[in-house]
């Protein structure tokens, strides 16, 4: 089955600075990559996502690039802001099902 | 987006009884539910895939007998974990959305269990 690997596992950073998030997935039929916030005991929130047709997709502070290729996707926060502490989820789907990353724990310092 | 609700919230149960979860999603019709579940500081865990009017698809090391899933409208799937130890105490999440043509997955609050 398909195998999503999600580093780093937790990422510090200052209020301000950016954030980069890395994934790969191992099933090339992978179409669909969204990514989603958890805040502690809370549902996911899909903050971005990308078609397997897309390489780059960007909303405000939040962009995701996809490499079909290489079969690697990353998400990347700009001007971080302590609001976007939480923890981030990467997935792939194949067929309908996603299958997700074990998750980035990021902390926004002021 | 599309609403995804959950039932109940938390629960507590004691060993060996069963505990049903229910999935609605309130403003869509939803042919594909999925159920994961997720222990403290782990990601989710696809348990099961829940197809309207057809029994789910479980994935590798779910037990489909303990795990029951039911998915008899287009807007409701439940989950009953039967027999529940301690072990099965965990954050249970479903979604909505996601089948042909659909590519977005809609989540329900989640739904936490503990058994004692």
């Amino acid at each position: 089955g398909e195998n999503v690997e999600q580093h780093p596992s937790t990422l510090s950073v200052q209020e301000g600075d950016s954030a980069v998030i890395k994934c790969t997935y191992s099933d090339s039929a992978s179409n669909y990559f969204p990514w989603y916030k958890q805040e502690l005991g809370k549902r996911p929130q899909l903050i971005i996502d990308i078609r397997s047709n897309v390489g780059e997709k960007k909303d405000q502070r939040i962009a995701v690039t996809l490499n079909k290729t290489a079969k690697h996707f990353s998400l990347h926060i700009t001007e971080t802001q302590p609001e976007d502490s939480a923890v981030y989820f990467c997935a792939a789907r194949t067929g309908y099902a996603l299958n997700f990353g074990k998750g980035t724990s990021l902390l926004v310092t002021p | 987006g599309a609403v995804v609700s959950q039932h109940p919230s938390w629960v507590i149960c004691k060993s060996g009884t069963s505990v049903k979860i229910e999935c609605r999603s309130l403003d869509f019709q939803a042919t594909t539910m999925f159920w994961y579940r997720q222990f403290p500081k782990q990601s989710l865990m696809l348990m099961a895939t829940s197809n309207e009017g057809s029994k789910a698809t479980y994935e590798q090391g779910v037990e489909k007998d303990k795990f029951l899933i039911n998915h008899a409208s287009l807007t409701l799937s439940t989950l009953t974990v039967t027999s529940a130890h301690p072990e099965d105490s965990s954050f249970y999440i479903c979604s909505a959305g996601g089948g042909a043509g659909a590519y977005e997955q809609y989540f329900g609050p989640g739904t936490r269990l503990t058994v004692t």
